[in-house]
């Protein structure tokens, strides 16, 4: 059974980096069917996908983020990353790492999510 | 982007009773060289992630109890739970899966009336 976990800081001040990293276990991240993603709720609102990264290092990025966003995998360590630039309060949020069927499309396996702060 | 709207936005059934949710997206999310719909549903209860329902509108998720099913092709699905279970009371989100960005409906809060 996959497993995701998030971890990182729960308060990020604004104008500063939000950098969570996703731990993967029970599966490689190196699966050549699966993509890897970060989808993020704002309390009270709905889910924004925000990203993903392949084994390969291929990413794809939400157009609305994008100026800001870099997620990296690396699987010697079996994880992925999401770095955020330049955060305010509107990227107050719980965010989640998912698992992607890559001929598919949806979301099978989740992490628990991670509420993310931004303020002084 | 693809926009995804849900109908109702909340919605009250009373236990043993169906509950239908609505999905609709503002562009086909049928993919015709396979004949499949790139659409998911979610059931999302407070302090959890998001659990997988069905996938391509209609495949039930393994695990995923018989009375959860979807219907619905091109920019019309549907979800339906024939028997509603006190369990089930959560948030329901659609979601298309053809084109990133991947993007989800508003989704609908399910209650027991």
């Amino acid at each position: 059974q996959v497993q995701l976990q998030e971890s990182g800081p729960g308060l990020v001040r604004p104008s500063q980096t939000l950098s969570l990293t996703c731990n993967v276990s029970g599966g490689s991240i190196s699966s050549g069917n699966y993509y890897w993603t970060w989808i993020r709720q704002p309390a009270g609102e709905g889910l924004e996908w925000i990203g993903r990264v392949y084994a390969s290092g291929t990413t794809h990025y939400n157009p609305s983020l994008k100026s800001r966003v870099t997620i990296s995998v690396d699987t010697s360590k079996n994880q992925f990353s999401l770095n955020l630039s330049s955060v305010s309060a509107a990227d107050t949020a719980v965010y989640y790492c998912a698992r992607n069927l890559r001929y598919g499309g949806h979301f099978d396996f989740w992490g628990q999510g991670t509420l993310v702060t931004v303020s002084s | 982007d693809i926009v995804m709207t849900q109908s109702p936005d909340s919605l009250a059934v009373s236990l043993g009773e169906r509950a239908t949710i609505n999905c609709k997206s503002s562009q086909s999310i049928l993919y015709s060289s396979n004949d499949k719909n790139y659409l998911a549903w979610y059931q999302h209860k407070p302090g959890q992630p998001p659990k997988l329902l069905l996938y391509w509108a209609s495949i039930r998720e393994s695990g995923v109890p018989d009375r959860f099913s979807g219907s619905g092709s091109g920019t019309d699905f549907t979800l339906t739970i024939s028997s509603l279970q006190a369990e089930d009371v959560a948030v329901y989100y659609c979601q298309q899966c053809y084109t990133t960005p991947y993007t989800f409906g508003q989704g609908t809060k399910l209650e027991i009336k």
